[in-house]
């Protein structure tokens, strides 16, 4: 049975400081790891899918890599805008939906 | 614009009521989704479908019931059966199922039970 495990459950920062945010999967056979960002009260924004170990993903302050066990979410230089809470989740071999983890909360404050 | 339309956004049902959520994609997806949500947990797989006319339970099917006839359209009812239905319904769409490409996701409803 595919599991995805995000750690932390929260996590705040302050304005500027870099942190990365983990997902821990076990499938198998991976056929793509997603990440999203959910807003409060709305559905989930994709950012970002990953296929294989090695692949990297970018956008603005987010970075996205994988390996054969996790995917990290890295955060670089992060505004209150980025305030939210990230989910993983992956499609496998075994599955035709793609399978969550229960989220990192993140909070960036001034 | 494409995207998922999801209706309404808040809902209420007495108890014993059946209630229809909606869900609208104008993506040319064939595939759709329907996940709960409740705090502190991750998203659960209620019902998936791959294709018109057909789909398939997910973990959380009990109390649940799903259409699909026509490509656009996968409506969810929350029956009577479904013993703790308040949570925040969420559907999705990829354009195949069992395949590693990303779904998108509606707005969402939020069904209370008063």
């Amino acid at each position: 049975e595919d599991q995805v495990t995000q750690s932390p459950e929260a996590l705040r920062l302050q304005e500027g400081e870099s942190s990365s945010l983990n997902c821990s999967y076990t499938v198998s056979g991976l056929r793509g790891l997603f990440w999203y960002r959910q807003d409060p009260g709305k559905g989930p924004e994709f950012l970002f899918t990953l296929y294989s170990a090695g692949e990297e993903k970018e956008k603005e302050r987010l970075k996205a890599t994988l390996t054969k066990k996790e995917s990290f979410l890295h955060i670089t230089a992060p505004k209150p805008e980025d305030s939210a809470t990230y989910l993983c989740a992956v499609r496998s071999n075994s599955g035709y939906a793609l399978n969550f983890g229960k989220g990192t909360s993140l909070l960036v404050t001034p | 614009d494409g995207g998922i339309t999801q209706s309404p956004k808040y809902l209420f049902r007495k108890e014993g009521q059946n209630v229809t959520l909606s869900c609208e994609q104008n993506l040319n997806h064939d595939a759709m989704y329907w996940y709960r949500q409740d705090p502190g947990q991750g998203l659960r797989l209620i019902y998936y479908s791959q294709i018109v006319n057909d789909f398939q339970k997910g973990d959380i099917a009990e109390g649940y019931s799903v259409s699909r006839e026509k490509k656009e359209s996968f409506p969810l009812t929350v029956t009577s059966a479904q013993k703790n239905p308040t949570a925040f319904y969420l559907c999705a769409s990829s354009p195949e199922a069992g395949h590693g490409l990303e779904a998108f996701f509606g707005q969402g409803t939020r069904l209370t039970v008063v």
